[in-house]
């Protein structure tokens, strides 16, 4: 079955220290691979994807096909950066159907 | 431009009575998505649309939900004789195309509680 896995429920880290959000997948072949954010209040909002292989408020995400892993990393937390983030998946198959995990809420404490 | 918006905002009902959920996607968006966020349940795929068609129904939790989309905008998804466990906050989104790799917008949800 094709699943991803967000292993933390909750990661609380100081200001200034590095983060790291897991995310496993177990697709066949190569998904797109999406992060979602949602902050307080506010709507799911598309963070970052791997395909544009941008950075995004100083977050990044590599794409590990050999560990089917797509972490969200930052160098430095900030504040604000203190969210709920999905890792989503793209089925493949062209048809938009995205699969989220559960969610890792990230609170970054002052 | 306008984002995703759905209505009602909140949703009380009675267990047993049916409920409809609407969203209006971005203009000229021809995909349509909706999701269901329950709590210790993540995010839940149900049915998309491309245009007003749903090649994919098989999210849907059972046969008490149905979904339509009509003049490719306007998309409603309607709970019959809903139960308690049909509790959480229903998520629309679109994109501009069906296809791959096209980000998806969120409308801000409808939180809906079965007493």
């Amino acid at each position: 079955a094709q699943r991803v896995t967000q292993p933390e429920k909750l990661l609380s880290v100081f200001k200034g220290a590095p983060v790291e959000l897991k995310c496993n997948y177990s697709y066949s072949g190569s998904p797109e691979l999406f992060w979602y954010v949602q902050y307080s209040r506010q709507r799911l909002q598309l963070l970052l994807r791997h395909i544009s292989r941008e950075s995004i408020k100083g977050f990044t995400a590599d794409l590990n096909k050999g560990e089917t892993s797509f972490h969200l990393k930052k160098p430095f937390a900030q504040e604000e950066d203190s969210a709920m983030y999905y890792c989503a998946p793209l089925i493949p198959g062209n048809t938009g159907k995205l699969i989220f995990g559960q969610g890792t809420t990230l609170q970054v404490k002052p | 431009g306008a984002g995703v918006s759905q209505s009602p905002s909140n949703k009380v009902t009675e267990k047993g009575k049916d409920v409809e959920l609407r969203c209006d996607p971005i203009s000229g968006h021809t995909a349509l998505y909706w999701y269901r966020q329950s709590l210790g349940q993540g995010l839940e795929f149900l049915i998309y649309f491309q245009g007003n068609s749903a090649p994919d129904k098989s999210g849907l939790p059972s046969d008490r939900f149905s979904a339509e989309r009509t003049g490719g905008s306007v998309s409603t998804l309607t709970i019959q004789r809903t139960q308690q466990e049909d509790s959480a906050v229903y998520l629309c989104a679109s994109s501009l195309r069906w296809a791959a790799q096209e980000t998806q917008y969120f409308g801000p949800g409808t939180r809906l509680l079965v007493l």
